[in-house]
């Protein structure tokens, strides 16, 4: 069956600072990987997702298939950024929406 | 556009009882899915309706059954409730059908606020 792991529950970091968010994933076929981000009081939303090759609010995630990774990066974190962060699995060319979440990531970023 | 609304926000069962928690999806959507969160952890899909009927299915037991209207709108029942089903029962639509009856789509979720249940 397929998994996602965040290895870290809270990650705190200075504005300023780079920001790393952890997503690894165990799955056989070839999966689609998103991001989905939630603020303060404001429902799940996607950030982005790996097909679209996007950089979202500064944020971007490469899929290393060899690493099983999808590891959410930012340069320069903004107090704004501050949020819960799931990453997420879908089961491979099905357009699935049968998505498989790891436990997400609070981030916080440190005046 | 309200978007993706759900109802209602917060209700307080016991063990044993049934609840039914409601989903309108987001306009021009027609698939509907519901997740379970519970606390300190992330979403887990419990099933996807389209076209009024159950598409996908995770693991989750037949307490868990659901229903979606010609309007699109779902509902999410659960019979039997159990301390473990505490949690935050979220709903999703997205257009996954267009994608079903070879168009293309958005790839998108978007979630409700959620229906947050406590059973005692």
């Amino acid at each position: 069956a397929q998994r996602v792991t965040q290895p870290e529950k809270l990650l705190s970091v200075f504005k300023g600072a780079p920001v790393e968010l952890k997503c690894n994933y165990s799955y056989s076929g070839s999966p689609e990987l998103f991001w989905y981000v939630q603020y303060s009081r404001q429902r799940l939303q996607l950030l982005l997702r790996h097909i679209s090759r996007e950089s979202i609010k500064g944020f971007t995630a490469d899929l290393n298939k060899g690493e099983t990774s999808f590891h959410l990066k930012k340069p320069f974190a903004q107090e704004e950024d501050s949020a819960m962060y799931y990453c997420a699995l879908s089961l491979s060319g099905a357009g699935s929406y049968q998505l498989t979440f790891g436990k997400g990531t609070k981030l916080s970023v440190i005046p | 556009d309200a978007g993706v609304t759900q109802s209602p926000t917060h209700l307080i069962k016991t063990r044993g009882q049934q609840v039914t928690l409601r989903c309108s999806p987001k306009s021009g959507h027609d698939t509907v899915s519901w997740y379970q969160q519970a606390l300190g952890q992330g979403p887990q899909f419990i099933f996807q309706y389209y076209e009024e009927e159950e598409r996908q299915r995770g693991n989750f037991p037949d307490r868990f059954s659901g229903h979606q209207f010609p309007n699109y709108s779902s509902e999410l029942n659960v019979n039997a409730l159990l301390l473990g089903d505490s949690a935050l029962y979220l709903c999703a639509s997205s257009d996954w059908g267009l994608w079903a009856s070879g168009g293309s789509n958005t790839g998108e979720l978007f979630f409700g606020e959620g229906s947050r249940l406590t059973v005692l």
